[in-house]
């Protein structure tokens, strides 16, 4: 079975530019968490989607945007790009959402996309 | 005070010693726990889930101390392959995960 796909693997963009990265979960699961990730630091969480609504949200501003479609297959935009949203984004699936009944689940990573903000 | 913390290391090992990681969190409303490894400028592989009960997977043994909010990673009879990063991550049931920024291990022959 395929794992976790993500695109496009690299990205550079200017600031001030927007973006859009994709990811298709695992078959079978329902649930995408987005991450962002520095050199140095664990990743830091952006949005869970579980059945096409958002079920949780990190510390991020509100240029930074996902949705989730039918297929499960998820986007993550973010406007307005700075220097720093220069990382490595990450996208990862569960077969279940985290929530009040679903207290365990584990999440499988995609590759991730490598964006530079330039 | 970060929600998650680890002692960064790193830890430099000789192959087949034990080796101990652990990982506080302060979110005592926390309700999942898991450990991940991360190879360099590659994606978190998970590792094992930690359970109440103390879990264990061959060389890897995991433990869950609510009392003291803190979970550990112990590894037995090192292995080269062992070098890595081990990042613990904390979920809430609010949708939230956290994870720490890791600790580094070098298993050297």
């Amino acid at each position: 079975d395929a794992g976790v796909t993500q695109s496009p693997t690299h990205l550079i963009k200017t600031r001030g530019q927007h973006v859009t990265l994709r990811c298709s979960p695992i078959s079978g699961h329902k649930s995408v968490s987005w991450y962002q990730q520095v050199l140095g630091q664990g990743p830091q969480f952006i949005f869970q989607y579980y059945e096409k609504e958002e079920r949780g949200r990190g510390n991020f501003p509100d240029r930074f945007s996902a949705r989730q479609f039918p297929n499960y297959s998820s986007e993550l935009n973010v406007n307005a790009l700075l220097l720093g949203d220069s990382a490595l984004y990450l996208c990862a699936s569960s077969l279940e959402g985290q929530g009040r009944s679903h207290p365990n689940y584990e999440q499988y990573f995609g590759p991730g996309t490598r964006l530079t903000v330039t | 005070r970060k929600e998650v913390e680890q002692d960064p290391g790193p830890f430099n090992v000789p192959e087949g010693a034990t080796v101990a990681f652990n990982c506080t969190y302060s979110n005592s409303a926390s309700q999942s726990f898991f450990w991940y490894r991360q190879d360099c400028r590659k994606e978190p592989k998970l590792l094992m889930s930690v359970y109440s009960s103390g879990n264990e997977d061959g060389r890897f043994t995991a433990q869950l101390n609510r009392a003291s909010q803190y979970i550990s990673l112990l590894i037995r009879d090192s292995k080269l392959s062992d070098s890595a990063t081990y990042l613990c991550v904390v979920n809430t049931n609010a949708g939230k995960s956290t994870f720490g920024d890791g600790t580094t291990l070098t298993v050297k022959p």
